[in-house]
């Protein structure tokens, strides 16, 4: 079956700092693709990611970056810096090739305080 | 390009009533899902149509609950009758070409309170 977990419900930190925001993943395809999406105050969901199973590679986008280990079936996210703007709830998902949909994780939410 | 335009944005209705709800994907897309949002549950999938089938239901809480997708532009998720557990925010999202990345592109979503 597959699963996302978020074990972080919240988390609060002080602008500027860095954060991590923690995913881990159960599935039994061996292609799947990984995302993280953030939902604002406003309540839209904006994607912000995308992985594939097949690479593992780190990646950067300005503040944020994400982490992609297959060994420990994790998926997570950084955030360098963090701005007030930056607060959200952000949410982990999966999605198999067999499975027509995506499958959120709980979500995180993340209150930056100037 | 438009992006899922869903309608209405809030809908506040008393327990008994029937609720539509209103779904445009996105042109060319030929994947539309229907999700809710509650503080206990998160983010459930409802329902999921590929070129205007639905191929996936398992998730539609109980018969009061239905959906269609008449054409490639235009889908209804309708409540009949209302009871306030079903008090959410209903997203809809659409896709294209689900073989390829799965991703999933939102709508605003549609605030439902049921007193």
């Amino acid at each position: 079956a597959q699963k996302v977990t978020q074990a972080q419900t919240e988390i609060s930190v002080v602008e500027k700092e860095d954060v991590t925001l923690d995913c881990v993943y159960e599935t039994r395809d061996t292609t799947y693709y990984l995302f993280w999406y953030k939902q604002p105050p406003s309540g839209e969901l904006v994607f912000l990611i995308r992985r594939n199973s097949f690479d593992e590679q780190n990646e950067i986008s300005g503040r944020y970056s994400w982490n992609f280990q297959k060994s420990t079936s994790s998926f997570n996210f950084t955030i360098t810096a963090s701005q007030v703007v930056d607060s959200a709830v952000y949410f982990c998902a999966l999605s198999e090739r067999s499975q027509g949909n995506l499958i959120f994780g709980k979500g995180t939410k993340l209150s930056v305080k100037p | 390009d438009a992006g899922v335009i869903q309608s209405p944005r809030h809908e506040v209705t008393e327990m008994g009533q029937e609720v539509t709800l209103r779904c445009k994907p996105i042109s060319g897309h030929d994947y539309l899902f229907w999700y809710r949002q509650t503080m206990m549950r998160g983010l459930e999938l409802l329902i999921y149509f590929n070129n205007n089938v639905p191929i996936d239901d398992s998730g539609m809480p109980e018969d009061r609950f239905s959906a269609k997708m008449p054409n490639a532009s235009f889908s209804t998720l309708k409540i009949q009758p209302s009871e306030p557990r079903d008090s959410a925010v209903y997203f809809c999202a659409s896709s294209i070409h689900l073989s390829n990345t799965g991703e999933l592109f939102f709508g605003e979503g549609s605030r439902l309170t049921v007193l």
